[in-house]
């Protein structure tokens, strides 16, 4: 166990529908990184945010998504209209951002199923 | 873009025995390269990292090595066990991010008791 919690692990929704997971990263973490990975293959880089200020999206990341981190400690990754191609496992990272530390620590993901 | 190419994709051992998986990468300018151990249902783990300036890194029974004029490193297990049954990927972070993670497409090891 890293410390870093997401919820819900599992999550299946019919295609349309909105879904929101929340990622919880180590608290003195003030870096927090959203991927996802499809069967088969690596992580892919979605987002990250330095306390509450999002600072970079990837281009996977469409319209439909949005991600949160009001208060610079856990955060959320909104899917609007889901479509079947969103089925994925959502992984969040986070990291300490200090004294050159660039190890990320993942959770254990979120697993969406859009059918 | 930086792009890294990960082999073998599946790799079998005898317990005991050594596992060796490669990675190549292709933005010379990379300076941070982590393993990442995944198990089933779980979230990847960080297992070892090494930076450019260093050329290889022990713990215990894992190692990397980085090659930075042949743009490749490697991740050495040695004395396989069982509980190594894992998939293992690497990773790279391209200038100028310090922090987006590019990652090969993961080598399933399996070590057969």
């Amino acid at each position: 166990d890293t410390g870093v919690s997401q919820d819900p692990r599992h999550k299946i929704t019919k295609r349309g529908q909105n879904v929101t997971f929340r990622c919880d990263p180590i608290s003195e973490h003030n870096r927090l990184y959203w991927y996802r990975q499809t069967l088969g293959q690596g992580p892919e880089f979605l987002t990250y945010f330095q306390n509450e200020a999002q600072l970079e999206k990837s281009r996977l990341l469409s319209d439909r998504f949005s991600a949160e981190r009001p208060k610079g400690s856990f955060s959320t990754l909104e899917i609007q209209r889901t479509e079947q191609g969103d089925s994925a496992m959502y992984l969040c990272a986070s990291l300490q951002g200090s004294d050159g530390a660039i190890e990320q620590y993942f959770g254990p993901g979120t697993r969406l199923t859009v059918t | 873009g930086e792009n890294v190419e990960q082999h073998p994709s599946t790799l079998s051992v005898q317990e005991g025995d050594s596992a060796v998986i490669k990675c190549t990468y292709s933005d010379s300018a990379s300076n941070y390269f982590p393993w990442y151990k995944q198990e089933l249902g779980k979230g990847p783990q960080l297992i070892i990292d090494i930076r450019s300036n260093v050329g290889e890194k022990k713990d215990q029974r894992i190692a990397v090595t980085l090659n930075k004029t042949a743009k490749h490193f490697s991740l050495h297990i040695t004395e396989t066990q069982p509980e190594d049954s894992a998939v293992y990927f690497c990773a790279a972070i391209p200038p100028p991010s310090t922090d987006k993670l590019i990652f090969g497409t993961g080598t399933r090891l399996q070590v057969f008791p």
